[in-house]
């Protein structure tokens, strides 16, 4: 099984919709990661957490919100979808103290028309 | 200008081929440089490792870092079609605490039988 999983893995929506997207993992990490990746932009920051209690906002957190329900479990929010925020979604982890060497999960493809 | 430029390709080669794939950047500050290998549909995973200057050698994989021109590659021997893939540098000026990783948009590689 895979050790960082998304789900779900592909989801198209209209504009104005509330969008969750899940993380969970097998790692024992303590670090989660949300990141979008855009074409010609790269991976982009959006939301990351040290552990359940510590939340901080990356380069690109306008527009979204992240829960950290438990050490395994981080989700990703769109409370109102816009078509510009239509991209491919990574949540990532890495062990504590390191911000360096990250596990990327499969990505979900997201579409808000 | 961005902090990270890397040719996005497409890369195309034969297969057996010697491939070179490369990144420049303009924060000196950067001190870890990592490479990422990411099949298409899937997320990406890290494939190289290198603090500083110097060279790292991973099977036909061989990392390259040159700080005083702000210049990484990485070279790829014996090319596989295997080896198709989009390949992203990522840079990170510390491994403890918290930096964000700073990536590349990524080489788009594509190795024909």
């Amino acid at each position: 099984d895979a050790d960082v999983t998304q789900t779900p893995r592909n989801r198209i929506t209209k504009t104005g919709k509330r969008i969750m997207l899940e993380c969970s993992q097998t790692k024992g990490h303590d670090r989660m990661y949300w990141y979008r990746q855009d074409p010609g932009l790269g991976l982009r920051l959006i939301y990351y957490s040290f552990d359940v209690k510590d939340i901080n906002k990356g380069e690109i957190s306008d527009g979204y919100s992240v829960s950290r329900q438990a050490q395994a479990k981080f989700s990703l929010s769109l409370e109102s979808a816009i078509p510009n925020q239509t991209a491919l979604y990574f949540c990532a982890t890495s062990e504590e103290g390191r911000t360096d060497t990250q596990y990327f999960g499969p990505g979900t493809r997201l579409t808000v028309l | 200008q961005k902090e990270v430029e890397q040719d996005p390709g497409p890369l195309s080669v034969p297969e057996g081929a010697i491939v070179s794939l490369n990144c420049t950047y303009s924060n000196s500050a950067f001190q870890y440089f990592m490479w990422y290998r990411q099949y298409s549909r899937k997320g990406p995973e890290l494939l190289m490792y290198t603090y500083s200057s110097g060279n790292k050698e991973d099977g036909r994989f061989t990392a390259q870092v040159d700080k005083s021109s702000k210049y990484i590659s990485l070279f790829i021997r014996d090319s596989q079609p295997s080896d198709s893939a989009t390949y992203l540098c990522a840079m990170s000026e510390v491994n403890t605490g918290f930096q964000k990783l700073v990536f590349g948009t990524g080489t788009r590689l594509l190795v024909s039988p």
